[in-house]
């Protein structure tokens, strides 16, 4: 079975400072891992996602987040975040991208002020 | 649509009524899958179709939850005899992949129903 843990339940950074969200998983299988976004009264957004290949993903909006294989670890990165980062932040993994059945962490609230 | 709808999107229940969540998933999409996620905790899967066929039903708590999708599009979740405990939001998603597909398929979520069960 897959597990995934984010340690810190909110992040409280300051508007243009960088920011690391930390995500571990743990699972017997090979694993594809996913970060979603979810806004306040709004759905799960995909962020970005590790499936094969290179090992950092990048997003359209400037995140960005690396595999580390040895650190059973998908932490997620912005160089500078804006007030409009602020939302839920949930790290998930799926052993399967075709049935995408997720395994999601408890979820950061990053917390951006002016 | 042009996303995934889902209703009603608030619901208040006295303990042991029944409740009925409803899902429109996106046109097209094959996969369809119902999540619950409580307060403070990350999504936790219920159930997953394939078109119409319920191919994996593992995550539902009890016997007091049943889900379908009788044409394939619409999905409904229901649950009967309500705890305290169900309190949570219920999420749905859909995708146009379906087990074997080796593509990328991502997942499109609704913004959800919170019901709270009194």
């Amino acid at each position: 079975a897959q597990s995934v843990t984010q340690l810190d339940s909110q992040v409280p950074v300051f508007e243009e400072a960088p920011v690391e969200l930390r995500c571990n998983y743990s699972s017997s299988v090979s694993v594809y891992l996913f970060w979603y976004v979810q806004y306040p009264n709004q759905g799960l957004q995909l962020l970005l996602k590790y499936l094969s290949g290179s090992t950092l993903v990048e997003s359209i909006n400037g995140f960005e987040a690396e595999f580390n294989k040895s650190q059973t670890s998908f932490h997620l990165r912005k160089p500078s975040v804006h007030i409009s980062d602020t939302a839920e932040y949930f790290c998930a993994v799926s052993r399967d991208t075709g049935f995408q059945k997720l395994v999601f962490g408890t979820g950061t609230r990053l917390l951006v002020s002016p | 649509g042009a996303g995934v709808s889902q209703s009603p999107r608030y619901k208040v229940a006295k303990r042991g009524q029944d409740v009925a969540l409803r899902c429109d998933p996106i046109s097209g999409h094959v996969s369809l899958f119902w999540y619950q996620q409580a307060l403070g905790q990350g999504p936790e899967f219920l159930t997953y179709f394939q078109n119409e066929a319920q191919l994996d039903k593992s995550g539902l708590p009890s016997d007091r939850f049943f889900a379908e999708r009788p044409e394939g599009s619409v999905s409904t979740l229901k649950i009967q005899r309500t705890q305290q405990e169900d309190s949570a939001v219920y999420l749905c998603a859909s995708s146009l992949g379906y087990r074997g597909n080796s593509g990328a398929n991502v997942l499109t979520f609704g913004a959800g129903s919170r019901l709270t069960v009194l």
